[in-house]
């Protein structure tokens, strides 16, 4: 079965770093995926890792661990543009290009 | 700015109707996914077709149908429309391969009355 957690909400005040989990438990593994959805528009990319590691990005940064199934979603220097939802996505291994296995999103608020 | 364009951008059915959702996926992309997105969920996964045929498909049921076309270019069709279909449908397309990022379409807001 496939099963991805991350939480609903989280809270944080610009300037700020906020690290966003995810853990997955899923029968196979070809890569993981970050995406950011602001209200009303589409997910856009944000990171994808599929050996273990830190992937780094300007201001954002994802992070990997296939052994325990987790993944983190790292923010630096909070904006007030970054109150998002972030979604973290699985991609099965007997699947390729755009089939992905979604999370329920972790809903950021950003303050001043 | 992604290149995966959705018709149309809202719409409104009644339960039992059908309705057919287009996509236009970004140049030269050969692989495009449906997405059904509920309010306060994830994005879930309906299928997927590279080079006109399906080759994945999610806990959707039959009346849930797609087609890619020579262009890419994509259709979802629903039968017997219910109200829980009422969300966001979501395409994305790629160029094939299983190390390139999804672009995601502005998706299209049904709402089944």
């Amino acid at each position: 079965g496939q099963n991805i957690d991350q939480p609903t909400e989280m809270t944080a005040t610009e300037g700020a770093i906020v690290q966003i989990n995810c853990t997955y438990q899923t029968s196979g593994f070809n890569g993981l995926f970050w995406y950011q959805q602001h209200a009303g528009e589409a997910p856009t990319f944000l990171s994808y890792n599929v050996l273990d590691g830190l992937e780094e990005k300007g201001r954002f940064s994802s992070f990997l661990s296939r052994s325990k199934g987790y993944s983190y979603l790292l923010l630096k220097e909070l904006q007030m543009k970054d109150s998002a939802s972030y979604l973290c996505a699985v991609r099965p291994p007997n699947q390729a290009g755009t089939a992905l296995i979604f999370g329920k999103g972790t809903t950021l608020s950003v303050s001043s | 700015e992604t290149g995966v364009t959705q018709s149309p951008t809202h719409l409104i059915k009644t339960r039992g109707q059908q309705v057919t959702l287009r996509c236009s996926s970004q140049s030269g992309h050969n692989t495009v996914s449906w997405y059904q997105q509920a309010l306060g969920q994830g994005p879930q996964f309906i299928f997927q077709y590279y080079r006109e045929e399906e080759n994945g498909r999610g806990n959707f049921p039959p009346r849930f149908s797609g087609l890619q076309f020579p262009n890419y270019s994509s259709e979802l069709n629903v039968n017997a429309l219910e109200l829980d279909d009422s969300a966001l449908y979501l395409c994305a397309s790629s160029l094939d391969g299983s190390n390139t990022e999804a672009f995601f379409g502005q998706g299209t807001r049904l709402t089944v009355v």
